[in-house]
């Protein structure tokens, strides 16, 4: 089972309408979640940590649920520039000591008029 | 306010040539990453290094090698190109390991070896 997974889809939503993706984990021991957003062809940036108690900046809320190791990313609202591709990322258990990103493979959300 | 930078941006190279990859940092962190990026493989994680002074493997090292020159560069080589290393690079920091704080991404290197 890979580490981080996630639908790749693409989701393909009008504008205005509220979309969800989830991402589950495999390590229990992991510590830090984050989503990222990529635009085809260039670099992931961050578009926000996901704290405990769950957290929204915005139209974009993300949640954590540690029972069922999943994180989620909702979408509120949504607009055509929100097109890309969505990244999950987990910092797992202590490797050494370390706890080293590992990426979901990517959710694709298309935006249509 | 550079962030990660990382050069080439493009190269393009013949099977067995050789080339190294570099990426600066100017926000002080400690930690460093080198990740390929494959259609529908997501990130993958070449090496990293946790401190100045400490390189590790990822999920894929085989055919390269890392140099963390100081505390700003980290260097990813390539002694023998292969085709199945045809990819995009992101070199990408955080404050640390150890803590939770997110990455930062270079632009990227778009690399095809023929």
């Amino acid at each position: 089972r890979k580490e981080v997974e996630q639908d790749p889809g693409p989701f393909n939503v009008p504008e205005g309408a509220t979309v969800a993706f989830n991402c589950t984990y495999s390590n229990s021991a992991s510590q830090s979640f984050f989503w990222y957003r990529q635009d085809c062809r260039k670099e992931p940036k961050l578009l926000m940590s996901v704290y405990s108690s769950g957290n929204e900046d915005g139209r974009f809320t993300a949640q954590l649920n540690r029972a069922s190791q999943y994180i989620s990313l909702l979408i509120r609202d949504s607009k055509l520039s929100d097109s890309a591709t969505y990244l999950c990322v987990v910092n797992g258990g202590p490797s050494g000591g370390s706890y080293i990103p590992t990426f979901g493979r990517g959710t694709s959300l298309i935006v249509h008029p | 306010n550079a962030g990660v930078t990382q050069t080439p941006k493009f190269q393009v190279l013949k099977t067995g040539q050789s080339m190294t990859l570099q990426c600066a940092q100017d926000m002080n962190h400690n930690s460093m990453y080198w990740y390929r990026q494959d259609p529908g493989m997501g990130l993958r994680l070449i090496y990293y290094s946790a401190s100045e002074g400490t390189t590790d493997k990822g999920e894929v090292p085989n055919g390269y090698n890392v140099s963390r020159l100081n505390k700003r560069e980290f260097s990813l080589r390539l002694e023998s190109a292969a085709p199945s290393q045809t990819s995009v690079y992101f070199c990408a920091s955080s404050r640390g390991t150890a803590d939770r704080s997110p990455l930062h991404f270079g632009n990227g290197t778009r690399l095809t070896v023929t």
